[in-house]
């Protein structure tokens, strides 16, 4: 069974950042885009961020490109998002999922920006 | 970018009776290889997005046969043939055909009446 766990979330401060971590198990992590979601408080989905298997492609949203990297260790079946410079709008639960096609979620890690 | 119009935003049904959300896209959704990358996700109260159909009609693993997807070009849809309790929540539609950026319509909240 495919399960992501997410990590890293809390409080900080606007201006300042975090790592959010995201463990897969279950499948050939390797084998497969990656990518992370959000969703503000009482607000509707939002991607955030994506990667193909080695890297070699990094997508993200306008929102946040300047700010935010993603990242990927297949060794460790991990990916991450480092998020910098966060803001107030920056709020929202962080989901990480599996594919281009956002296949399968994980529970999702909360980051507040106060 | 491709931007998704989910209708109608709120949906109130009574148990056993059909459920049909709509989601239309500003361009077609066809990609290069002929398929066409439309996804229904459903979000029950409290849980993470669970996707139910891809490809336009394809049912995921584990998803009831009660819901099926159908549409083409810029028109998709969303049908729930006999709506139970579990049903309750907010669909959303999202197309990876055109990336950067993946995006998401609106959401469709679904309550028993």
């Amino acid at each position: 069974e495919v399960y992501l766990v997410e990590s890293g979330g809390g409080l900080v401060q606007s201006g300042g950042s975090l790592r959010l971590s995201c463990t897969a198990s279950g499948f050939t992590f390797r084998n497969y885009w990656m990518g992370w979601v959000r969703q503000a408080p009482g607000k509707g989905l939002e991607w955030v961020a994506n990667m193909n298997q080695d890297g070699s492609e990094r997508h993200y949203a306008d929102s946040v490109k300047g700010r935010f990297a993603i990242s990927r260790d297949n060794a460790g079946d991990s990916v991450y998002l480092q998020m910098n410079g966060l803001r107030a709008e920056d709020t929202a639960m962080y989901y990480c999922a599996r594919s281009k096609g956002l296949e399968y979620w994980g529970q999702g890690t909360l980051v507040t920006v106060s | 970018d491709v931007v998704l119009t989910q209708s109608p935003l709120s949906l109130s049904v009574t148990l056993g009776q059909p459920a049909s959300i709509s989601c239309r896209s500003s361009q077609g959704l066809v990609y290069r290889d002929g398929n066409t990358y439309l996804n229904w996700f459903q979000q029950r109260p409290g849980q993470s997005p669970r996707r139910l159909i891809y490809a336009v009609s394809r049912r995921d693993s584990g998803v009831p046969d009660r819901f099926s997807g159908s549409g083409s070009g810029t028109d998709f849809t969303l049908r729930i043939s006999r709506v139970e309790a579990e049903d309750v929540g907010v669909y959303y539609c999202m197309q990876d055909t055109h990336w950067p950026p993946w995006t998401f319509g609106q959401g469709t909240k679904v309550e028993i009446k």
